[in-house]
């Protein structure tokens, strides 16, 4: 089963404006969340986190929302730019409470920022 | 630092035949993770060491994967014998106890088994 659903596997969004990327968890052992970005070719790299003591995260022109009720979390990249094309991909782990290193991730969303 | 080293970056091969992929970690990282990327399942964790040590492989797919870490510095991952549906991309990533939980990815190994 998939415990890290990315609903979207794709989002395209005018340059400029705002892309909001969605993930929705399942094992309420998740205690920690990341996103990661994915280019062609290449590994993926670490973009933010959340834990879960928190509701927002922000980073520049990055912000990561978590509704741990909802089992939820956004990430909000504002204003978009042609660079931020890409895979998204939602991880998290239950490594704060649990120390359990290991990620799970979602399938990912493909974002295309149109110029 | 170099980063997470990953050979080889493509591997074309037929059906039957033994797969060996392998990964150094970055120096000083404890936790070393192989993932599995298709477009159905996105990212799928296969197995993950600790200080060279098996914790969980219950990503492994079948009897036909295996995975060794016989030091701090060096992992593979074999398939024997490969398959058509084992056709994917590979990575490796490692991590350290006390980080910030962000795994380091390399930049994998593209799997076609014809």
């Amino acid at each position: 089963d998939q415990q890290v659903k990315q609903n979207s596997p794709s989002l395209s969004v005018q340059e400029g404006r705002i892309s909001i990327l969605n993930c929705d968890y399942t094992n309420s052992m998740f205690d920690y969340f990341l996103w990661y970005k994915k280019y062609p070719a290449e590994g993926p790299t670490f973009l933010i986190s959340i834990s879960s003591i928190k509701d927002k995260n922000e980073d520049g022109r990055f912000t990561v929302f978590l509704n741990k009720s909802a089992k939820h979390l956004s990430l909000h990249i504002v204003p978009s730019q042609p660079g931020d094309s890409a895979v998204y991909f939602c991880a998290a782990s239950a490594r704060l409470n649990f120390g359990n290193e290991k990620l799970t991730f979602g399938t990912g969303t493909r974002l295309t920022i149109i110029p | 630092d170099a980063g997470v080293i990953q050979s080889p970056r493509h591997e074309v091969t037929e059906m039957g035949q033994e797969v060996t992929l392998r990964c150094k970690p970055i120096s000083g990282h404890d936790y070393l993770f192989w993932y599995r990327q298709t477009m159905m399942r996105g990212l799928e964790l296969l197995i993950y060491f600790n200080n060279n040590v098996p914790i969980d492989d219950s990503g492994m797919p079948e009897d036909r994967f295996s995975a060794k870490m016989p030091n701090a510095s060096f992992s593979t991952l074999k398939i024997q014998p490969s398959e058509p549906r084992d056709s994917a991309v590979y990575f490796c990533a490692s991590s350290f106890w006390g980080g910030t939980g962000e795994l380091f990815f390399g930049e994998g190994s593209r799997l076609t088994v014809l």
